[in-house]
């Protein structure tokens, strides 16, 4: 059963690049890793997912050592539309019991004008 | 794609009431959770469904709640009777498969408030 631990609250400002870093000391080696965004009033919303290395969308980067033992979300020159709550989930690809999809507190990112 | 649908979106009831929400997930996804989200935390997995199976209802309070997903689409989750800690946000979300590679789809969500 993969835990996670994130900062509780970041604060930033408009145009910076703001990193969020996820430990999960006891990740398998089936386990992928994947961020969430969510909004006040809203469900999550799906941000980015990756396995190993370096993954890179159009909203973000995730970053992830070889140990696998953290990531690294990188959300490049934020506005105040980026303030919400961030998760990072870990969860294996053969699927089955609960323990795959387990929300921690997220980390509530302020970004400031 | 249409997304996943809720509702009602808001329900106020005094304790001891019962209330029923309701799920439509995005076509095709075989696997509809139900989350519970307290006021500053992260959402609970309350239960899993694969098709019209339940795969995860360790999390349930099924002294009071229920849920039912007929012919593998939409689902109902019910409570009765509801407490004052039941007041929080019922998510339901979808995804194609049910392991945690794939990505969850999420609605906005039933707002509970239990007086």
């Amino acid at each position: 059963l993969a835990k996670t631990t994130q900062p509780i609250s970041m604060d930033s400002y408009e145009g910076q690049e703001v990193n969020i870093t996820c430990s999960h000391n006891n990740i398998a080696t089936n386990d992928y890793i994947t961020w969430y965004q969510q909004f006040p009033s809203q469900g999550p919303r799906f941000i980015i997912q990756g396995y190993k290395t370096k993954v890179t969308n159009e909203v973000a980067s995730l970053f992830i050592p070889a140990d696998r033992k953290s990531s690294t979300l990188s959300l490049p020159r934020v506005s105040l539309s980026d303030t919400a709550v961030y998760y990072c989930l870990v969860g294996d690809a053969d699927g089955g019991s609960q323990g795959n999809l387990i929300f921690g507190k997220g980390t509530k990112l302020s970004v400031k004008p | 794609e249409a997304g996943v649908a809720q509702s009602p979106r808001y329900k106020i009831i005094e304790k001891r009431q019962s209330v029923a929400f309701w799920c439509n997930p995005i076509s095709g996804h075989a696997t509809l959770y139900w989350y519970q989200q307290i006021l500053g935390q992260g959402p609970k997995l309350l239960i899993q469904f694969q098709n019209n199976g339940v795969v995860d209802d360790s999390q349930l309070p099924k002294d009071r709640f229920s849920a039912e997903r007929l012919k593998g689409v939409d689902s109902t989750l019910k409570i009765q009777p509801a407490k004052l800690e039941d007041s929080a946000v019922y998510l339901c979300a979808s995804s194609f498969l049910g392991t945690g590679a794939n990505v969850l789809t999420f609605g906005a969500g039933s707002r509970l408030t239990v007086l």
